[in-house]
């Protein structure tokens, strides 16, 4: 069985710009999460996605914003982007949103913000 | 408020031998998921071990042990015989019920280095 997808796997871009980072999930899973990890705040809930559904988010800006798709794709956008984002983004699904449901990370999105 | 501390920023351990790596966590919650990750300088994430807190015993698996001890909430991950491929960054995390959804929140995770 295929494993958390994310692509890119690498991205620069440049203040005031916007992103989007796509997440596949492992088949038949229907809850994704997002974090962030950088070296200063270590990793962050960002939000959870539950049958296309947002029934969590993290203490971050209006920036972010996500979705899950019928097929529980998950899309993360970031718009006018600051330096400080830069970061790994790091996608996790899970059967369910159970507390009792490990979460399978994908590799991660790396952005860099100039 | 949900916490999770690990205090050992870095940790070394001879080859062969066990180590084991110290996570608390706070919480009011009842019902809760205790998980260790393991993540490699490639950057991804893997899933390790986990105790649920109505479990009774220590969940194992393979050469790792969670030593979850609920009075004292805490929840110390045991690696049995290390590796030199066990040398990697560390994270406890805890996932609970939260405003409607769930939510796991991350300790800030112990490097462990394993020498030859």
């Amino acid at each position: 069985k295929a494993g958390v997808t994310q692509t890119p796997r690498y991205l620069i871009k440049t203040r005031g710009q916007q992103v989007t980072l796509s997440c596949s999930p492992i088949s038949g899973h229907r809850s994704v999460s997002w974090y962030q990890q950088t070296p200063g705040q270590g990793l962050q809930f960002l939000f959870e996605y539950f049958s296309e559904t947002q029934r969590n988010k993290g203490n971050f800006p209006g920036r972010f914003s996500g979705r899950q798709f019928s097929n529980s794709r998950s899309e993360m956008n970031v718009s006018t982007l600051e330096l400080g984002d830069s970061a790994l983004y790091l996608c996790a699904s899970s059967l369910a949103g159970q507390v009792q449901y490990e979460q399978y990370f994908g590799p991660g999105t790396r952005l860099t913000v100039t | 408020a949900q916490k999770i501390t690990q205090t050992q920023p870095g940790m070394f351990v001879q080859e062969k031998e066990a180590v084991t790596l110290d996570c608390t966590y706070d919480t009011s919650d009842q019902s809760y998921g205790l998980f260790w990750y393991k993540q490699p300088s490639s950057g991804e994430m893997i899933f390790l071990i986990y105790q649920g807190s109505y479990d009774e015993q220590n969940a194992t698996e393979g050469r790792y042990s969670l030593n979850f001890q609920k009075a004292r909430k805490s929840a110390n991950l045991v690696i049995s015989a290390s590796q030199l491929g066990d040398s990697a960054m560390y994270f406890c995390a805890m996932r609970e019920a939260y405003t409607g959804g769930f939510k796991t929140i991350f300790g800030a995770g112990t490097r462990l280095f394993v020498k030859a």
